[in-house]
């Protein structure tokens, strides 16, 4: 069963940029997040998308923005890239929205890391 | 919004000692997660607990919601285990911004 896979998984974008990253979920499963992780801040929640729709959204500018395909695959956008939004960003995968019993049980992809310059 | 502390930071130890890393919180919980990250980044989902204690292997997660704490125990641990261990609470009230809160790690090293 092939696991939670992230494209790309290294990528270098200068400041003003645009960039989209793409999260293929494990098969048959509906619930995808997202999340930024940096040495500074840690791990941070940015989204959490269930059947298409955003369940919730972490404390993080307009500048992020997700979406959920009817496949379940997702994909995050950061527009006007700031030095700051360098950090690996990484999207897990569930077969129901987290934290819902033992099937809200998170399977990470490998990352995307991003570097700003 | 959540406030999660993990204890200890930083943790060496020799191969086969007993590991014990701690997780509180604020608020009540629905669920919490312990994870496991390698160097390089990836990231692996060890246990989701929402009450009492699950087994897996070598490692033990306890939870005792009553005083909003977990445990993570590693029993005869082995270089392998070396990784930073992050603990990751879903707030009770679910919705909205909540999301997953998470804990700034436990970097672990298991000496040979």
């Amino acid at each position: 069963k092939a696991g939670v896979t992230q494209t790309p998984r290294y990528l270098i974008k200068t400041r003003g940029q645009q960039v989209t990253l793409s999260c293929s979920p494990i098969s048959g499963h509906r619930s995808v997040s997202w999340y930024q992780q940096t040495p500074g801040q840690g791990l941070q929640f940015l989204f959490e998308y269930f059947s298409e729709t955003q369940r919730n959204k972490g404390n993080f500018p307009g500048r992020f923005s997700g979406r959920q395909f009817s496949n379940s695959r997702s994909e995050m956008n950061v527009s006007t890239l700031e030095l700051g939004d360098s950090a690996l960003y990484l999207c897990a995968s569930s077969l129901r929205p987290m934290g819902i019993s033992v099937t809200g049980e998170l399977f990470f992809g490998e990352g995307s890391r991003l570097t700003v310059l | 919004k959540n406030e999660v502390e993990q204890s200890p930071q930083n943790l060496t130890a020799q191969e086969g000692e007993f590991i014990t890393i701690n997780c509180s919180y604020s608020v009540g919980i629905s669920a919490l997660h312990w994870l496991q990250q390698h160097p390089g980044g990836g990231i692996v989902s060890l246990f989701m607990l929402s009450s009492g204690k699950k087994k897996h292997g070598r490692l033990i997660a306890t939870i005792n919601i009553q005083e909003k704490h977990s445990s993570l125990h590693i029993t005869a641990s082995h270089p392998r285990d070396s990784a930073v261990y992050i603990c990751a609470v879903r707030s009770q009230s679910g919705g909205g911004a909540d999301g997953l809160t998470f804990g700034k790690g436990t970097h672990l090293i298991i000496q040979p």
